[in-house]
């Protein structure tokens, strides 16, 4: 089993929907998680850091669910420019952050 | 502007040449870290810097080599390039020692034939 996995997609969704993409990981000890957002060919930014009590920004909400080692990252009224890649990254036994290969979402006109 | 400058962004070179990829960040941060990306591979770790002089191997360090004598910079060099070293690569760095929120530079698309 990899230490963190994703669906890889894509998603493909109409603009104004809402999406959800999970990402579980194997190491119960694991104690930050992140999401990040890659566009085509250029580089990984950071989307959101996920919290125990979970966090919002805008139209996007990242939870952290440690009985069941999955965090996940909800898209609201998605628009155009929310097609990318989504990065979740997890920093687990020795400070290393683990990557994930990313989920695609399309979000279609 | 913060930002993290990789140099250079797009380079095809022959099995052997040596080559160095720079990588400068203007935020003082300590941690620094090269990673290479590969489809159905994800991003790997090649090396990583906690501060100046300070410098540990990641996932994937076979054939390459980094230093760090300044704060700022942590280049990446490949002293016998190999055509399986062809991937694209990205610098990143984070504030105060390893936060696992990283900035990331623009990326080094690097081909070897």
């Amino acid at each position: 089993r990899k230490e963190v996995e994703q669906d890889p997609g894509p998603f493909n969704v109409p603009e104004g929907a809402t999406v959800a993409f999970n990402c579980t990981y194997s190491n119960s000890a694991s104690q930050s998680f992140f999401w990040y957002r890659q566009d085509c060919r250029k580089e990984p930014k950071l989307l959101m850091s996920v919290y125990s009590s979970g966090n919002e920004d805008g139209r996007f909400t990242a939870q952290l669910n440690r009985a069941s080692q999955y965090i996940s990252l909800l898209i609201r009224d998605s628009k155009l420019s929310d097609s990318a890649t989504y990065l979740c990254a997890v920093v687990g036994n020795n400070r290393k952050l683990i990557w994930g290969l990313g989920t695609s979402l399309a979000v279609n006109p | 502007e913060a930002q993290v400058t990789q140099n250079p962004r797009y380079l095809i070179t022959v099995t052997g040449k040596k080559l160095t990829v720079t990588c400068s960040q203007n935020m003082n941060h300590e941690y620094m870290s090269w990673y290479r990306q590969d489809p159905g591979l994800g991003l790997r770790q090649i090396y990583y810097s906690m501060n100046v002089e300070v410098t540990d191997k990641g996932d994937v360090p076979e054939g390459y080599k980094v230093s760090r004598k300044e704060k700022r910079n942590f280049p990446l060099i490949l002293e016998s390039p190999s055509p399986n070293q062809t991937s694209l690569y990205f610098c990143a760095s984070s504030k105060q020692g390893f936060t696992g929120e990283l900035f990331f530079g623009e990326g080094s698309r690097l081909t070897v034939l």
